[in-house]
């Protein structure tokens, strides 16, 4: 099993749609959660970190479930622009800051 | 402008050569990685530095070499005995302490022909 897990898509939205992506991971001891977004052939830029509280930041909403080991990312009246893919990543407690990235999600957002 | 910087962006090499990749950052971070990407792949670690003179292996480290002499570089020497060396490579750094975000360079797409 994958140490994160995330639908790989593609989802392809009209603009101005809400869209949901969800991320599993496997290692309870996980501390740090992050959604990076990465455009095609670039580097992976951070979106937002995930508190377990919940946050949000414009347009995007960020949830963590301990518990059940899922995070989501929801992106609220799409732009083109968003068009990219969504990078789950987690770190675990203690060590050196690894952090363990999803394959990602790619979203196409369309006119 | 602060930031790491990755060289060259794209590198063509023939199979057996070893090659280096470059990495620096003017951001005063301590810690600095480097990761390798596949199509349909997470990214994985190679090697991490979290000070200068010091360096682990990451879950990829066969084939790869790295050194670590200034905090602002963290060169990347893929050798003849890596595999499959074809990939996208990203250095990233942190700035230490409790802080969790890692920060990437724009990434070297290196080419084994």
């Amino acid at each position: 099993r994958k140490e994160v897990e995330q639908d790989p898509g593609p989802f392809n939205v009209p603009e101005g749609a809400t869209v949901a992506f969800n991320c599993t991971y496997s290692n309870s001891a996980s501390q740090s959660f992050f959604w990076y977004r990465q455009d095609c052939r670039k580097e992976p830029k951070l979106l937002m970190s995930v508190y377990s509280s919940g946050n949000e930041d414009g347009r995007f909403t960020a949830q963590l479930n301990r518990a059940s080991q899922y995070i989501s990312l929801l992106i609220r009246d799409s732009k083109l622009s968003d068009s990219a893919t969504y990078l789950c990543v987690v770190t675990l407690s203690g060590g050196y800051n690894k952090l363990i990235f999803g394959a990602g999600t790619r979203l196409a957002v369309h006119p | 402008d602060g930031g790491i910087t990755q060289s060259p962006k794209y590198l063509f090499r023939k199979e057996g050569q070893n090659v280096t990749l470059s990495c620096e950052q003017n951001l005063n971070h301590d810690a600095m990685y480097w990761y390798r990407q596949d199509p349909g792949q997470g990214l994985r670690l190679i090697y991490y530095s979290q000070i200068v003179n010091d360096f682990q292996k990451g879950d990829i480290a066969e084939g790869y070499s790295v050194s670590r002499e200034k905090k602002e570089s963290f060169p990347l020497t893929v050798t003849s005995a890596q595999k499959n060396p074809t990939a996208f490579y990203l250095c990233a750094s942190r700035s230490g302490g409790t802080s969790d975000t890692q920060y990437f360079g724009p990434g070297t797409r290196l080419t084994v022909l």
